[in-house]
């Protein structure tokens, strides 16, 4: 099966850099999502790892190490628009189309 | 504009009764997904499809069935045998290649009184 965990809370103060982990066991990996999601509205994409390394967008960073099942969410110059909740994503199965969500990270960033 | 849409926003419905959702794509995404999010909670994965006329169950399908027999649609049947159905529920699509992100749409809080 999949299975994935996430710190459930992290508060950080704005203009600081939080770095959020996640572990995670799948059969057949594909790759390792970020999404975001604000209170009542929809996730929207991140960031993707599907080989090891730091993937860099913007503000964001993911990384991925493979060997160890292990990815993590790195937001610098954090914003108060930052304060959200953030879920790592594994795709796995056969043809990696079944993706699993973590149980999600919820920021507070503080003034 | 491209993008994905379900209706209705929220939905009220007497317990034992069938409900169902829609879910309409124009991004020509092969790939679609039902997601269920209870309260504070993550995405769990209800149902999948990779392509028309195909979809595999996700972890928590027991209680709901899906069709999938045009690529822009994939409704949600939310069944009496659903034992806690009040959520929110959540549809994606995406290429299904490459880094395959899921597009979302806007969700429908469905409530069971």
């Amino acid at each position: 099966g999949q299975s994935l965990e996430q710190p459930s809370e992290v508060t950080a103060v704005e203009g600081a850099i939080v770095q959020i982990n996640c572990t995670y066991q799948t059969s057949g990996f594909y790759g390792l999502s970020w999404y975001q999601q604000h209170d009542g509205g929809a996730p929207t994409f991140l960031s993707y790892n599907a080989l090891d390394g730091l993937e860099e967008t913007g503000r964001f960073s993911s990384f991925l190490s493979r060997s160890d099942s292990y990815g993590y969410l790195l937001l610098q110059e954090l914003q108060m628009k930052d304060s959200a909740s953030y879920f790592c994503a594994v795709r796995g199965g056969t043809g990696g189309f079944k993706t699993i969500f973590g149980a999600g990270t919820r920021l507070f960033v503080k003034a | 504009d491209g993008g994905i849409t379900q209706s209705p926003k929220y939905l009220f419905r007497k317990e034992g009764q069938n409900v169902t959702l829609s879910c309409e794509q124009n991004l020509n995404h092969d790939a679609m997904y039902w997601y269920r999010q209870d309260p504070g909670q993550g995405l769990r994965l209800i149902y999948y499809s990779q392509i028309v006329n195909d979809f595999q169950k996700g972890d928590i399908a027991e209680g709901y069935s899906v069709s999938r027999e045009k690529k822009e649609s994939f409704p949600l049947t939310v069944t009496s045998a659903q034992k806690n159905p009040t959520a929110f529920y959540l549809c994606a699509s995406s290429i299904g290649s490459g880094r395959n992100e899921q597009f979302f749409g806007p969700g429908t809080r469905l409530t069971v009184l």
